[in-house]
């Protein structure tokens, strides 16, 4: 499985964009990139993924390198409840599909 | 639709007994997970099904776990003989296979203790 390698932590103010980095050099042609976050005592959340386009939804945005080297999840106006561990993790798009979790972001949000 | 849920939430056990826990997943969902986490870990893949079909197990599946989804729908994971290292957060995840790729719904997981 392809890995990926993010920051160990980061921190932002209350109500600023948040930009968190995602570095997956050995990525393939067919690997999606998925985003996801996990708060205190709870099971993951889908936050986003996509293959080459950037996309947009109502939680954030995944910009993706030309290269798809590497992959920027963008909160836009961070709160509170988006304190959690991020994961930046390639989902290949046949088989099982599983997730290989790394160690993730965990991004601290100060008010 | 309420989401996957996970029966129990918390399980505490003696070591050697046995611990069935219980996945329900959104019910036109045709792939189930099932990963463990321990604490300051990521979650870590054990098995998938398709339907009522168990495609692939990690590993980590050792002898002394079982899991089981009967008719697709619910899915049960067994512990025989637990031992102080079974101790973890085990998630429960599920998604609809349409397309070449898609994101997953997770549970809120079962805290197993052994003590």
């Amino acid at each position: 499985d392809a890995k990926t390698t993010q920051p160990n932590s980061m921190e932002s103010n209350e109500e600023e964009p948040v930009h968190l980095p995602c570095n997956h050099s050995t990525i393939s042609g067919t690997d999606y990139i998925h985003w996801y976050r996990q708060l205190p005592s709870q099971g993951p959340e889908y936050v986003i993924h996509g293959l080459t386009s950037n996309v947009n939804n109502r939680m954030a945005s995944l910009a993706i390198a030309e290269d798809r080297k590497s992959s920027t999840l963008i909160l836009h106006r961070a709160t509170l409840r988006d304190a959690a561990v991020y994961y930046c993790i390639l989902s290949v798009s046949q088989g099982a599909q599983k997730l290989v979790f790394g160690q993730g972001t965990r991004l601290t949000i100060n008010p | 639709d309420t989401g996957v849920s996970q029966d129990p939430r918390h399980k505490i056990t003696k070591r050697g007994q046995n611990v069935t826990f219980r996945c329900d997943p959104i019910s036109e969902h045709n792939r189930l997970y099932w990963y463990r986490q321990t604490l300051g870990q990521g979650p870590e893949f054990l098995t998938y099904f398709q339907n009522e079909a168990q495609l692939e197990k990690s590993r980590l599946l050792s002898d002394r776990f079982s899991a089981e989804r009967p008719k697709g729908s619910f899915s049960t994971l067994e512990i025989q003989r637990t031992e102080q290292g079974d101790s973890a957060m085990y998630l429960c995840a599920s998604t609809l296979v349409k397309g070449p790729n898609y994101g997953y719904t997770f549970g809120s997981g079962t805290r197993l203790t052994v003590v």
